[in-house]
């Protein structure tokens, strides 16, 4: 069975730019998670997506957004990038809601903004 | 607020035992967790305990629950040096009731060195 995927696996952005980042989850999960992994700050939570909407999100502003599709895979968009941005972004996918369901994380996004 | 703090750094000999704490604040926690990253690979789910067991044990590894501190605790047994990664403690926060304002927050993890 394939695991969570991401793409890409590195991304260089320079300041005011835009990054995109795509996560396919495990086949038959339909929550999908997106965390932030930054140095020395930990797993921050981003957002959580369950059967296409946003269920909660992180303390994040704005500019971090995303969304599910159909088919259960999910993008996360960072607007007008900032250099504390850089950081590695882990999915995670899960068979329903976050509680008490087991998270499977894929490989991550390093994400470097210069 | 919310809160889960541990210790950043564990270094153990191999074969000895390994306690790895961890420290949350939130008292609705339902579920505690502890998860493995090792370099370069993603996190991965090691044991869960839900907020009414003490102990949870499983082969090598036993989590401790002490519901009244707080305090949770993984204590890897023959630790070997593929134990070698991060640990990071999470826990669910808002209860069974609080919907789609559960969430996991977790520590900063803690790296354990395994020396031969």
């Amino acid at each position: 069975e394939a695991g969570v995927t991401q793409s890409p696996t590195h991304l260089i952005k320079t300041r005011g730019q835009q990054a995109t980042l795509r996560c396919s989850p495990i086949s038959g999960h339909t929550s999908v998670y997106w965390y932030q992994q930054a140095l020395g700050l930990g797993l921050q939570f981003l957002l959580w997506y369950d059967e296409g909407e946003e269920r909660n999100r992180g303390n994040f502003p704005p500019r971090f957004s995303g969304r599910q599709f159909p088919n259960y895979s999910s993008e996360l968009n960072v607007n007008a990038l900032e250099l504390e941005d850089s950081a590695l972004y882990l999915c995670a996918s899960s068979f329903g809601g976050q509680v008490g369901y087991e998270q499977y994380f894929g490989p991550g996004t390093r994400l470097t903004v210069t | 607020g919310e809160d889960v703090e541990q210790s950043l750094f564990l270094s153990v000999r191999e074969g000895d035992s390994s306690v790895i704490n961890c420290t949350y604040t939130d008292s609705s926690s339902t579920y505690l967790y502890w998860y493995k990253q090792e370099p370069g690979a993603g996190l991965q789910l090691l044991t869960y305990i839900f907020s009414n067991m003490d102990m949870k044990q499983d082969q090598r590894l036993t989590v401790l629950l002490n519901k009244k501190d707080k305090h949770l605790s993984l204590r890897i047994a023959d630790t070997q040096t593929g134990d070698s990664a991060i640990y990071f403690c999470a826990e669910s926060t808002g209860g069974e009731s609080a919907g789609n304002n559960r969430k996991l927050i977790w520590g900063l993890g803690t790296s354990l060195a395994v020396n031969p």
